[in-house]
């Protein structure tokens, strides 16, 4: 069992760009969240996916948006990039109401 | 969602026990806690979770006294291993509901 996996590890951006991140949950899980951790700080909620739409939403701007497949993977966009937005994206997976969460290893985006 | 009260850091040495303790004042009757685990540069890692009294897994032990208004996570015998950030959670999480993250207590494990 490949765990949480998520791509790409590292990547490095400019302000103004946008970015996609991908995540594949764990092999049976059907809900997948994602987390922006700022250096320092614990993990915040940005959105959380199943059954292929966004069921909640953190306090974060509409710059922010997702997808989830068929397949249960998912991806987390981000337009006009900002400096602030530097930070490891996390996602996490889940089975249904289960209430443990799975995480990756978690992408790293710098913005420059 | 309940406001959790951690410290910020923690030393401690090889073979010794650990015990962090967080205070979550307001919790709900719903709320259970639950404690992750991260390492630099890793996703948070599921340590525990409980409601009431006593559990004990593999990696850690959880203690809660009756009133709920906070809980003890307990490492035996921690290694260098066992340095890491240490989250409380409290909350109802069930049905899918979001993580809510604190600052963590970092823990320094010394040879």
């Amino acid at each position: 069992d490949a765990g949480v996996t998520q791509s790409p590890t590292h990547l490095i951006k400019t302000r103004g760009q946008q970015v996609t991140l991908r995540c594949s949950p764990k092999s049976g899980h059907d809900t997948v969240s994602w987390y922006q951790q700022a250096l320092g700080q614990g993990p915040q909620f940005i959105f959380q996916y199943y059954e292929e739409e966004e069921r909640q939403r953190g306090n974060f701007p509409d710059r922010f948006s997702g997808h989830q497949f068929p397949n249960y993977s998912s991806e987390l966009n981000v337009n006009a990039l900002l400096l602030g937005d530097s930070a490891l994206y996390l996602c996490a997976s889940s089975l249904g109401m289960n209430t443990e969460a799975f995480f990756g290893q978690g992408t790293r985006l710098t913005v420059v | 969602l309940a406001k959790t009260t951690q410290p910020i850091s923690m030393d401690s040495y090889e073979g010794q026990e650990v015990n962090i303790t967080c205070s979550h004042n307001n919790i709900a009757t719903n709320d259970y806690i639950t404690w992750y685990q991260q390492f630099p540069s890793q996703g948070p890692r599921f340590i525990i979770q409980g409601y009431k009294t006593k559990v004990t897994n593999e990696v850690a032990s959880l203690f809660i006294p009756a009133d709920r208004k906070s809980s003890t996570l307990s490492l035996p015998r921690v290694s260098l291993s066992d340095t890491a950030v240490y989250y409380c959670l409290v909350g109802d999480y069930t049905g899918r509901r979001a993580l809510t993250f604190g600052s963590g207590t970092r823990l320094q494990v010394q040879p």
